[in-house]
């Protein structure tokens, strides 16, 4: 059963860039049946997603974020990262990590399992 | 503003049944498949429905999903204390090329 786990900084000063990663137990992350993605709660609890990569590297990112995002898995390590550059206080949430179920077309597609979370605080 | 509308909450009794609705457009609901999600308080996201209506092994068969046109619901009969949290859709929007939430709705027990 495949865990996930987000760790990184809790507080981020505004500028900078923000760098979570999530590490993935108890299954493979190089499958190709598999997809790697983020998705942040706000504090007045909307969803958004951030955008997903393969393990091979191809990736698809959220349009309103895309100049900003970066999505990368690292196989030696079971690790996938977030980056999101150029933060400010909009940026403040609990970023989530979870595991796409990668099929043609993607819109087929869910999210399972997900991260317990992590809150991300954007202030100098 | 979330692209899918859903009400922010609901309520119910022990044992009833409350449905959740969520409305889209035609480049995401109505074209697409409906997932949901829920929340509880202090745990990871888990996987209620994919594909409108399916249900991951483990989640009970109280809850339930469909989708007619551009707009879907979840259902959840029997309820229960723990079913306390929130709860929300999913659906890919083609327009966007990507994944666009509903804004949750808080689940309320009495």
């Amino acid at each position: 059963q495949v865990q996930l786990q987000e760790s990184g900084p809790g507080l981020v000063k505004p500028s900078q860039t923000l760098s979570l990663t999530c590490t993935v137990s108890g299954g493979s992350i190089t499958s190709g049946d598999y997809y790697w993605s983020w998705i942040r709660q706000y504090p007045g609890k909307g969803l958004e997603w951030i955008g997903y990569s393969y393990y091979g590297g191809r990736t698809n990112y959220n349009p309103s974020l895309k100049s900003r995002v970066t999505i990368s898995v690292d196989m030696s390590k079971k690790q996938f990262s977030l980056k999101l550059s150029s933060v400010s206080a909009a940026d403040t949430a609990v970023y989530y990590c979870a595991k796409g179920i990668s099929v043609v077309p993607a819109a087929w597609s869910w999210f399972d399992p997900w991260g317990q979370g992590t809150l991300v605080t954007v202030s100098s | 503003q979330s692209v899918l509308t859903q009400p922010p909450s609901a309520s119910g009794t022990p044992g009833q049944r409350v449905t959740i609705s969520c409305s889209g457009s035609s480049s995401n609901i109505g074209s697409n498949f409906v997932c949901w999600y829920q929340l509880l308080p202090g745990t990871a996201p888990k996987l209620l429905i994919y594909r409108n209506s399916q249900r991951p092994s483990g989640v009970p068969d109280r809850f339930s999903g469909s989708k007619s046109g551009t707009s879907a619901s979840l259902a959840i009969s029997g309820l229960r204390s723990e079913d306390v949290g929130d709860y929300y859709c999913a659906a890919w929007d083609d327009s966007l090329s990507g994944w666009v939430f509903g804004g949750g709705t808080k689940l309320t027990v009495l």
